[in-house]
């Protein structure tokens, strides 16, 4: 069964440092997602990625965060100066369609010390 | 803005029924999902039901959809102990992209 991939599985950053957080997406899927989810609350949206740009974003995806589709096959999340806060539970989705169901992969952790 | 609010833990027996409950606040609220977090797993679309939809079954599943209420539960029928998981309940308006997840609900099934 074709699965969301993410890597590394653990991350761990100096504050100030940039992390890259990667994804390979399910292959004839369209949209991707970023969410995370800090230890303890609820999972949040960051982004959603079509045809190459950014389609929709929340308040948190501020200038630190920025999303790439360098290839035909990643999607990256690029987390600048990371902070402490930062740390959290990171994944990854991507849907066929708008309407279609996301699958999601098994998530990023991210910690900052 | 939207919320999703659920318990955040339940404990049934082997064989009982387990049902986890979910309120939220959208009330232009298009489709409410149920996933599920398994230790060290990514989040598992278990099913799904439109706006316009009651109820929907599926297998030992059964999604309650009351809209007026803002009310959404999720049955569980013969509750085994590979459902122990993290249950997360989550809606999506129509035309947008973004998802709001609940805090989760962790199911223990004590054999």
């Amino acid at each position: 069964e074709p699965e969301v991939t993410q890597t590394p599985s653990h991350q761990v950053t100096q504050m100030g440092q940039e992390v890259i957080l990667r994804c390979v997406p399910i292959s004839n899927h369209l949209y991707f997602y970023w969410y995370r989810q800090i230890l303890g609350q609820k999972v949040e949206f960051l982004v959603s990625f079509y045809n190459n740009e950014i389609s929709e974003k929340s308040e948190i995806f501020d200038d630190q965060f920025s999303v790439e589709r360098p290839d035909g096959s990643n999607f990256t999340l690029k987390i600048r100066s990371t902070k402490l806060e930062d740390s959290a539970m990171y994944f990854c989705a991507s849907s066929e369609g708008l309407r279609t169901e996301a699958f999601f992969g098994q998530g990023t952790r991210l910690t900052v010390v | 803005g939207e919320d999703v609010e659920q318990s955040l833990f339940l404990s049934v027996r082997e064989g009982d029924s387990s049902v986890i409950n979910c309120t939220y606040t959208d009330s232009s609220s298009t489709y409410l999902y149920w996933y599920k977090q398994e230790p060290g797993a990514g989040l598992q679309l278990l099913t799904y039901i439109f706006s316009n939809m009651d109820m929907k079954q599926d297998q030992r599943l059964t999604v309650l959809l009351n809209k007026k209420d803002k009310h959404l539960s999720l049955r569980i029928a013969d509750t085994q102990t590979g459902d122990s998981a993290i249950y997360f309940c989550a809606e999506r308006s129509g035309g947008y992209q973004k998802v709001t997840f609940g805090i989760g609900t962790k199911l223990q099934v004590i054999p």
